[in-house]
């Protein structure tokens, strides 16, 4: 079936490096795209998302960057900070029809910052 | 945003009884879904909620087993039966307005662990 996958299941840095989480998915039709962070014991938290017709979009001190051609999803951070450490998430969606809405999540990358 | 509230945030239940979640939203939302994530892993859709009607299941989820209301446009609830171990996961509410810049937002999780 589609999925959707991350090359690297953690990555460490230390604070105020620069992070990039990257992601793979393999359903061409995939028109929606979202980056999602969860911390310990709480739900996913929406971070940024982008649409299939754009290949970038910045957010606060975040970037999202989709490559169509490969099939690949990025995730930059900004001067990265220890609460950022968190397990990120990218996310696909397939619009219309019986898809609408559903979410195929990818396996998750664990951040780690350190001070 | 919308405000996704989830109860209990937490149970530990025994063998072969069964769990009753539920969701409430802030706001009137077009979807409902509700996901599973097991210890470790990422999150799989179990359904679509469907308000005044049947929800939709995923392939490997069965109605008997997870049995879905969603009476109205702000509440939802997915009851997990005849519990097993294997069940032990965090279950997830998740809530989409619909529309041309729609947002899919999670709650904060129910952790059910059963003995």
């Amino acid at each position: 079936g589609e999925s959707v996958g991350l090359h690297l299941p953690t990555l460490s840095v230390q604070e105020g490096d620069n992070s990039i989480i990257n992601c793979a998915y393999s359903n061409s039709a995939s028109d929606y795209f979202i980056w999602y962070k969860q911390e310990s014991g709480k739900g996913p938290q929406f971070i940024i998302d982008i649409r299939s017709n754009m290949d970038k979009r910045q957010g606060q001190r975040v970037t999202v960057l989709l490559n169509k051609t490969v099939k690949h999803l990025s995730l930059q951070i900004a001067a990265t900070q220890p609460g950022d450490s968190a397990v990120y998430f990218c996310a696909e969606i397939l619009a219309g029809g019986t898809s609408y809405g559903k979410l195929t999540f990818g396996q998750g990358t664990i951040l780690t910052v350190h001070p | 945003s919308a405000v996704i509230s989830q109860k209990p945030s937490r149970d530990i239940c025994q063998r072969g009884t069964s769990l009753t979640i539920q969701c409430q939203v802030d706001s009137q939302v077009t979807m409902m879904f509700w996901y599973r994530q097991q210890p470790g892993q990422s999150l799989t859709l179990i359904a679509t909620a469907n308000q005044g009607s049947e929800a939709t299941y995923e392939s490997g989820f069965v109605i008997d087993k997870f049995p879905i209301s969603r009476p109205n446009l702000t509440f939802s609830t997915l009851t997990v039966s005849n519990m097993s171990p294997e069940d032990s996961s965090i279950y997830l509410c998740s809530a989409m307005r619909g529309g041309v810049d729609e947002k899919l937002f999670f709650g904060s999780g129910t952790q059910l662990s059963v003995l």
